[in-house]
């Protein structure tokens, strides 16, 4: 079956480190998604992409940064972690032809 | 721009009342899409409903049931007869759709608690 994974689930890293985030959909969408979730503040969009090479930036994306080289993989790197990127990371595929999301099932960041 | 407001941060309610969850979007596209989302204790997303903007028709899955109205700009969930596994943070999203597949764009969320 097709599905959507991230990895690593959970994370502990220290402020100032690069952390990535992976994200993998074997759906064979063209539209991947990042979120973050915090309490407060639902889901909120942080980069996206519409295929191999493209690249977006959603509502808050300073600090964070995505490749996209192939159809399936949209990395996710915090470039210098900071306290602030504490959350809950989402990441998310849709179809050409379609908005439905599917999600992954989440990566819960700590930066201490 | 586009902007979903859930006025409901927690809701709680006894087993096998029914409940609402308010949604209200603001968006300048004339083709849209509305969407729910569960999301259970365990963390996952799952998702509940698409609707688009031009089928004002109510829906009933179950116990859940939707309700479009474009003159207000809402697009209401109500659960009937809740049970203890209703307990969830549910969300609801807006997508533009004229220019284009853009983004979700969700609301904060209603955290509803339902009580045995």
């Amino acid at each position: 079956d097709a599905e959507i994974t991230q990895s690593p689930r959970h994370k502990i890293t220290e402020t100032g480190r690069q952390v990535t985030l992976a994200c993998h959909q074997t759906w064979n969408h063209n539209n991947m998604f990042w979120y973050r979730q915090d309490l407060g503040h639902g889901l909120r969009l942080i980069h996206y992409s519409y295929g191999v090479q493209d690249t977006n930036k959603g509502e808050v994306s300073d600090g964070y940064s995505v490749s996209r080289s192939n159809t399936e993989d949209l990395p996710l790197t915090l470039e210098s972690a900071a306290s602030s990127q504490t959350s809950v990371y989402f990441c998310a595929s849709s179809g050409l032809a379609s908005n439905e999301q599917f999600f992954g099932p989440g990566t819960r960041l700590t930066v201490l | 721009a586009q902007k979903v407001t859930q006025a409901q941060t927690e809701i709680s309610v006894v087993e096998k009342e029914d409940v609402t969850l308010d949604c209200v979007y603001e968006t300048r596209d004339t083709t849209y899409y509305l969407f729910w989302y569960k999301q259970p204790p365990s963390g996952e997303l799952v998702f509940l409903i698409r609707r688009n903007s031009f089928d004002e028709q109510n829906e009933i899955s179950g116990r859940y049931s939707w309700n479009f109205q474009k003159s207000t700009s809402s697009f209401n969930f109500t659960i009937t007869a809740s049970q203890v596994v209703d307990s969830a943070v549910y969300f609801c999203a807006l997508s533009e759709w004229s220019s284009g597949n853009t983004p979700l764009v969700f609301g904060k969320g209603t955290r509803l608690s339902v009580i045995a």
